[in-house]
């Protein structure tokens, strides 16, 4: 099994400023046929489900404001909240879906500071 | 209204059993893979278990397998899970999940919560 590990387990931020979240996995997800890491980024705000926000590693999701952002490759994931907002306040999840089972990381908790 | 409702949820005793149902409308159901996936309280994701469009395979999680039963009937467009021999761990909100393309999830409904008393 793919294991996902993130860091770090929770920041406090200040309004407008950057939040950057780390993901690793511990086999690479990046598909050599396509060059297509398999990756996906969720928001989970208290109370409801996730919300997919990235995959592929960087492709937003329709909807989704361009203050999020994703990058990396193979093995080492990064997702950053640009100008952060309040309503940014949620536990953010990575995914992969390179083999199965699929794999969550155990999660990051973003506050406001 | 493209939406994903989970029922079915409850307090059932360990190893006993208990089915959820997940409603899917506003897509066509029959074109898509899905998956269930579980949240213990205050606790991570993990996902469960998922049938594919193409030709029905069917997928589990070790932590699962042999106990619990995915199906999907196209004509009522609902997911099922079928949970037999239940056990404390297996208590969690489980939120029945829509994939976007490569398995990964583009629609989840609100959960259905599961406890097992033990």
């Amino acid at each position: 099994d793919i294991v996902m590990t993130q860091s770090p387990d929770s920041l406090a931020v200040s309004l407008g400023e950057r939040a950057t979240i780390n993901c690793k996995s511990s086999q690479s997800v990046l598909y050599s046929s396509n060059n297509k890491n398999y990756l996906a980024w969720y928001q989970q705000k208290p109370g409801q489900p996730p919300q997919l926000l990235l995959y592929w590693a960087s492709t937003r999701e329709s909807g989704v404001p361009d203050r999020f952002s994703g990058s990396g490759s193979g093995t080492d994931f990064t997702l950053t909240i640009s100008n952060l907002q309040a309503d940014d306040v949620a536990v953010y999840y990575c995914q992969q879906y390179y083999s199965t089972p699929i794999t969550f990381g155990p999660g990051t908790k973003v506050e406001i500071k | 209204e493209v939406q994903l409702v989970e029922s079915g949820g409850g307090l059932v005793q360990a190893g006993g059993s208990l089915r959820l149902s997940c409603a899917a409308s506003g897509f066509t159901f029959s074109s898509y893979a899905m998956s269930w996936v579980r949240q213990a309280p205050g606790k991570g994701l993990e996902w469960v278990s998922a049938v594919i469009n193409s030709d029905d395979s069917t997928y589990y999680a070790d932590s699962v397998k042999g106990r619990f039963t995915i199906s999907r009937d196209t004509s009522k467009k609902t997911l099922y899970l079928q949970m037999n021999s239940l056990r404390a761990e297996d208590s969690a909100v489980y939120y029945c999940a829509k994939d976007g393309g490569n398995w990964y999830f583009d629609l989840w409904g609100r959960g259905t919560l599961v406890t097992v008393s033990s």
